[in-house]
């Protein structure tokens, strides 16, 4: 079946250090892949999305580009903020999102000033 | 546009006690989903709606779980004979099917359930 595996955490980072958190994936076909964000005491976020090969997704100085050789949608930002701190969910559907997603574990950022 | 929102935000309940959670999605959105979220963990799909029609319920996680919309706007979740293992957060998202193409899932901001 369709899985998601995502970096554990928690991450730890410095203001404006570059930021990587990995995710492959598992899946028939061809999904649309997503990123959504968990700010504390806040609900789900969608943060960026791709939905066919080599697709990039981009928002809030985030990125992650949809590799279908390697299963992977990795996310990245090339300087981070105290404001980005979260958890962040790596997730995989079909359809552009319309249908049910399967997530990651989530992977925990923590960025101090 | 007032986003999805979950009724209540918080509940604890003893065990045996049965409970329902509502969900009012995005008033143009057609699709209505519920997912439950234990610590640590992403969340977990449930069942969807389309309009009032269920399209999957197997991944319900027993039968003392059910779910309905009845006119095809807000949603119930209802878990009877509710276990101590049932505690965790419920999830409730919307998208829509038709239009400018933006299909992604909005989520509610949950509801957190304690069974003591």
């Amino acid at each position: 079946g369709n899985s998601v595996t995502q970096m554990e955490g928690p991450v730890t980072l410095s203001e404006e250090a570059f930021l990587t958190i990995n995710c492959t994936y598992t899946a028939t076909g061809y999904p649309s892949l997503f990123w959504y964000v968990q700010y504390p005491g806040e609900g789900l976020q969608l943060l960026l999305k791709a939905t066919k090969a080599d697709d990039k997704g981009s928002n809030k100085g985030f990125e992650a580009t949809y590799r279908k050789e390697t299963t992977s949608f990795h996310l990245e930002k090339g300087s981070v903020q105290v404001s980005d701190s979260a958890v962040y969910f790596c997730a995989l559907g079909r359809n552009s999102g319309n249908t049910p997603l399967v997530f990651g574990k989530g992977t925990r950022l923590s960025v101090i000033a | 546009d007032t986003g999805v929102s979950q009724d209540p935000r918080h509940k604890i309940t003893k065990r045996g006690q049965n409970v329902t959670f509502r969900c009012d999605p995005i008033s143009e959105h057609n699709r209505l989903y519920w997912y439950r979220q234990t610590l640590g963990q992403g969340p977990e799909f449930l069942t969807y709606f389309q309009n009032e029609a269920q399209l999957e319920k197997s991944r319900l996680l027993s039968d003392r779980f059910s779910a309905e919309r009845p006119k095809g706007s807000f949603s119930t979740l209802e878990i009877q004979r509710t276990e101590q293992g049932d505690s965790a957060m419920y999830l409730c998202a919307s998208s829509q099917t038709s239009g400018t193409g933006l299909y992604e899932q909005y989520f509610g901001p949950g509801t957190r359930l304690t069974v003591t």
